[in-house]
């Protein structure tokens, strides 16, 4: 049982570069989330999708794009990046009815040239 | 908006001796959660506290919630070593889960 997959791991994008960040999990879970981390900021949530096929905007969310592919599957876009984007990104889910906690991935650790 | 506010920040522990982390929260909330993190990793989930007065223990570390004070507590008993990381409170409103800043202890012989 893999959880919450990110990739890339790692990343360097020039400013302006384009890329989508991918997500997926396995454990049947309804919703899904995209944090960023910056140093002595905890985690921001930048967007988030409740169920498939909704998504809407949290804390942080200019600059972004997001897609709910299907249950599964939930991936961030930037379009044209900017060096303010340089963090660690991270993918959560959850399955609310169980009343616990979020599942994390690994990370995706972006820096912006 | 829902804020979250973690005190201290930065927590330098001497090995053996009792310390305490605070999570103050700004909205009604019913369920805290409480992360690990080491450096360059993910977060792991230490503890849920689901209804006012929840405690849980997990060895050194005692978590609990007073949802009429909106306060959740970490405490450390008897730190070692392998207890310095990054600790995170958060709570959720709405489908979504808001963090504290983070607590980043370190442990001292």
């Amino acid at each position: 049982n893999a959880g919450v997959t990110q990739t890339p791991k790692f990343q360097v994008l020039k400013t302006g570069q384009s890329m989508t960040l991918q997500c997926a999990q396995d454990m049947n879970h309804n919703s899904m989330y995209w944090y960023r981390q910056d140093p002595g900021m905890g985690l921001r949530l930048i967007y988030y999708s409740a169920s498939e096929g909704t998504t809407d905007k949290g804390e942080v969310p200019n600059g972004y794009n997001v897609s709910r592919l299907n249950k599964r599957e939930f991936s961030l876009r930037l379009e044209s990046a900017a060096p303010s984007q340089t963090s660690v990104y991270f993918c959560a889910s959850r399955k609310e009815e169980d009343g616990y906690g979020y599942t994390f991935g690994s990370g995706t650790r972006l820096t912006v040239v | 908006e829902l804020k979250v506010e973690q005190n201290p920040l930065f927590l330098s522990m001497q090995e053996g001796k009792n310390y305490t982390i605070y999570c103050n929260y700004s909205t009604t909330s019913d369920r805290l959660y409480w992360y690990r993190q080491d450096p360059g990793k993910s977060l792991e989930s230490l503890f849920v506290l689901l209804s006012n007065g929840a405690v849980k223990q997990e060895g050194r570390l005692m978590a609990s919630l007073d949802t009429k004070a909106r306060l959740s507590t970490l405490h450390i008993t008897a730190a070692v070593h392998d207890l310095s990381a990054t600790y995170f409170c958060a709570v959720i409103n709405d489908y979504k889960l808001s963090f504290g800043a983070g607590t980043t202890v370190t442990v001292r012989a």
